[in-house]
């Protein structure tokens, strides 16, 4: 499993883009890259998946450079409700009903400001 | 959007009772598993559970601890005798497909052990 490692902590303002980024040194060539978001006591997320280059659906863009050693979560003019933990996830896509390989790491606590 | 529904929201027991966690998931979807994250950690992986039987289960998930899915709707966690350690917020998701194309939690079931 190729491990993550992300910034602890990020603090934004309103309005802002914010962008996370997610380093995976070692992720395999089966690998994808997922993102999941967290709420104070609530369970996780999710917000986007990809594979290589950029995806983008209503939430979020995530982008992924060639050599896919890491990831950045975009999220355009965050807004206070935005404020939670987000997750980087790399892992390959299972078949046979064994995805027990959603390994979470400590994610990025993200602080919305106004 | 469709959700998974976790009862009941908190648990309090004593040291050394039995507690049954219960977990209804999306109607349509095969997999279903079980994570715990212990206050201010990460979430971590329980066990995976398609075709009623376990897909996978990790290093946590002892003799102390037993999935089933007793009918048609229903995915149950029960902990034989409770431990200390054992309080945490226990998170079930289900997920459609055999790939890690997107995993739906419930809000969790907050354990807490006395």
């Amino acid at each position: 499993l190729a491990k993550t490692t992300q910034p602890i902590s990020m603090d934004s303002y309103e309005g802002q883009e914010v962008n996370i980024t997610c380093s995976h040194n070692n992720i395999a060539t089966n690998d994808y890259i997922t993102w999941y978001q967290q709420f104070p006591s609530q369970g996780p997320r999710f917000i986007i998946q990809g594979y290589k280059t950029k995806v983008t659906n209503e939430v979020a863009s995530l982008f992924i450079p060639a050599d896919r050693k890491s990831s950045t979560l975009s999220l355009p003019r965050v807004s206070l409700s935005d404020t939670a933990v987000y997750y980087c996830l790399v892992g390959e896509l299972n078949y046979g009903g064994s995805q027990g390989n959603l390994i979470f790491g400590k994610g990025t606590k993200l602080s919305v400001k106004p | 959007e469709p959700e998974v529904t976790q009862t009941p929201s908190h648990q309090v027991t004593q040291m050394g009772q039995e507690v049954i966690l219960r977990c209804v998931p999306i109607s349509n979807h095969l997999y279903f598993y079980w994570y715990r994250q212990i206050l201010g950690q990460k979430v971590e992986f329980l066990v995976s559970f398609y075709n009623n039987e376990i897909s996978e289960k990790s290093e946590i998930f002892d003799d102390q601890f037993s999935v089933e899915r007793p009918d048609g709707s229903n995915f149950t966690l029960k902990i034989r005798s409770t431990k200390l350690e054992d309080s945490a917020m226990y998170f079930c998701a289900s997920g459609r497909s055999a790939t890690n194309e997107k995993l739906f939690f419930g809000s969790g079931t907050q354990l807490s052990v006395l």
